[in-house]
């Protein structure tokens, strides 16, 4: 079935340092999702990406969806404490409604 | 708007026995609801989806005579876990579409089940 990798698994930075998580899928994309759960919490949806090549920013963080519609990357500039986290990338493929969750990364920010 | 709830939030319970968790939309109405399970430190992995009047369709490697899925109205979806045994124990969270955009998921708060 499709399978949805995240890298890295976990991260640990210092606050103040930026933040990469990459989401990768072997098959074509119709829309990815990125979701941020906080420890004992549910996920809440941060923002979706539907055309190849976007970019979307909300404050620090910049989202943007591969030209070839395979993979994903989420990029928060200058971490604060309270972007601890899992990310995960959620994603689906065109004709479906169902959304494959992506592996997470584990963010940690050390104060 | 959108905001989904389960009920309960927490539950344990003896093996054996059954356990039933509610999902629902309080200020919309889906007309499909999607149930997921999460194991620690682990991603969300979909169980099945749920809509209004139909059967639910499970993922593949999902027991569904372990895992009851009702979807009677367009704002309630249950999952009911059957003869619970200590490896059930998980996170269980729904979610659901909006009519109106249905390309997003509103997810619940999760239920966490523990079996003894």
């Amino acid at each position: 079935g499709q399978q949805v990798m995240q890298i890295p698994q976990y991260q640990h930075v210092q606050e103040g340092e930026d933040f990469t998580t990459y989401c990768n899928s072997s098959t074509t994309l119709s829309n990815i999702q990125w979701y941020k759960q906080r420890p004992g919490g549910h996920p809440v949806f941060l923002i979706q990406l539907v055309k190849s090549g976007e970019v979307k920013k909300q404050k620090r963080l910049t989202f943007q969806f591969g030209e070839a519609k395979k993979n994903s990357s989420l990029h928060i500039t200058a971490t604060q404490t309270t972007d601890v986290g899992t990310y995960f990338c959620a994603a689906t493929t065109s004709g479906t409604y169902k959304y494959i969750f992506g592996t997470g990364t584990r963010l940690k920010v050390l104060a | 708007g959108a905001v989904v709830s389960q009920h309960p939030s927490w539950v344990i319970c003896k093996s054996g026995t059954s356990v039933k968790i509610e999902c629902r939309s309080l200020d919309f109405q889906a007309t499909t609801m999607f149930w997921y399970r999460q194991f620690p430190k682990q991603s969300l992995m979909l169980m099945a989806t749920s809509n209004e009047g139909s059967k639910a369709t499970y993922e593949q490697g999902v027991e569904k005579d372990k895992f009851l899925i009702n979807h009677a109205s367009l704002t309630l979806s249950t999952l009911t876990v059957t003869s619970a045994h200590p490896e059930d124990s998980s996170f269980y969270i729904c979610s659901a579409s909006h009519p109106s955009r249905t390309d997003t998921q509103y997810f619940g708060p999760g239920t966490r089940l523990t079996v003894l």
